[in-house]
């Protein structure tokens, strides 16, 4: 049973690009979050979701970040037009169900240039 | 802010000795969480104290927790040089959807040979 996968490991960016993190949660989990880390700090929450839903997005920035979690495939964290202030890591986390301890992936460490 | 902190911030020791960390939080919680976090890695779960509990143990590691002061603590016995990473409590509050998990700030706990 595979655990959780995110890709890709590494992504640079340039200032106004396109950047997409894939996340498969475990194999029989429909939950799944997103976090992102600044260097020497903790995970902040962006986004909970559940297959094709939105659970809370209360963490993810209004402009230019969206999250989907499709009936088929994995999740996608898109940001559009990067700025450097959107350089950390990115992690993943899924669950079985809603109250109990999440799995994380190795995250993404997006730079943007 | 309803964010777990952590202290110390750091945490130097010998192979051999104890390592304690601290974490409070502000608001009602479902559980708390203690998670490790090696250098640039993603996080692996410890330990899952649910707010009924007062303690709980998982092989060198013991967790307790106090709702009245909304704090816990983590306490890693005999530690040893591979217990070097960041440990980061983490709550799951009593109001939020699903397992969303409010993370501190962590602890970077270096054990010496």
């Amino acid at each position: 049973n595979a655990g959780v996968m995110q890709n890709p490991r590494h992504l640079v960016r340039r200032r106004g690009q396109e950047a997409r993190l894939r996340c498969s949660p475990m194999k029989g989990h429909s939950h799944v979050y997103w976090y992102r880390q600044l260097p020497e700090e903790g995970l902040k929450f962006m986004v909970y979701l559940q297959k094709e839903n939105i659970i809370d997005e209360s963490g993810m920035p209004k402009e230019r970040f969206s999250a989907e979690f499709p009936k088929e495939g994995p999740s996608i964290l898109r940001i559009q037009q990067v700025v450097r202030g959107d350089s950390a890591a990115y992690f993943c986390a899924s669950s079985h169900n809603s109250n109990e301890k999440l799995f994380f992936g190795s995250g993404t460490q997006l730079s943007v240039l | 802010s309803q964010q777990g902190e952590e202290d110390p911030q750091a945490l130097s020791i010998q192979e051999g000795e104890n390592a304690t960390m601290n974490c409070s939080y502000k608001t009602s919680i479902n559980n708390l969480q203690w998670y490790r976090q090696n250098s640039g890695r993603g996080l692996v779960h410890l330990i899952l104290i649910r707010s009924n509990e007062r303690e709980k143990h998982s092989g060198r590691l013991r967790v307790t927790l106090d709702t009245s002061k909304k704090s816990s603590s983590l306490l890693i016995t005999a530690s040893r040089a591979a217990d070097t990473a960041s440990y980061f409590c983490a709550t799951a509050f009593a109001k939020a959807a699903g397992n969303k998990l409010t993370f501190g700030g962590g602890t970077r706990v270096l054990v010496k040979p």
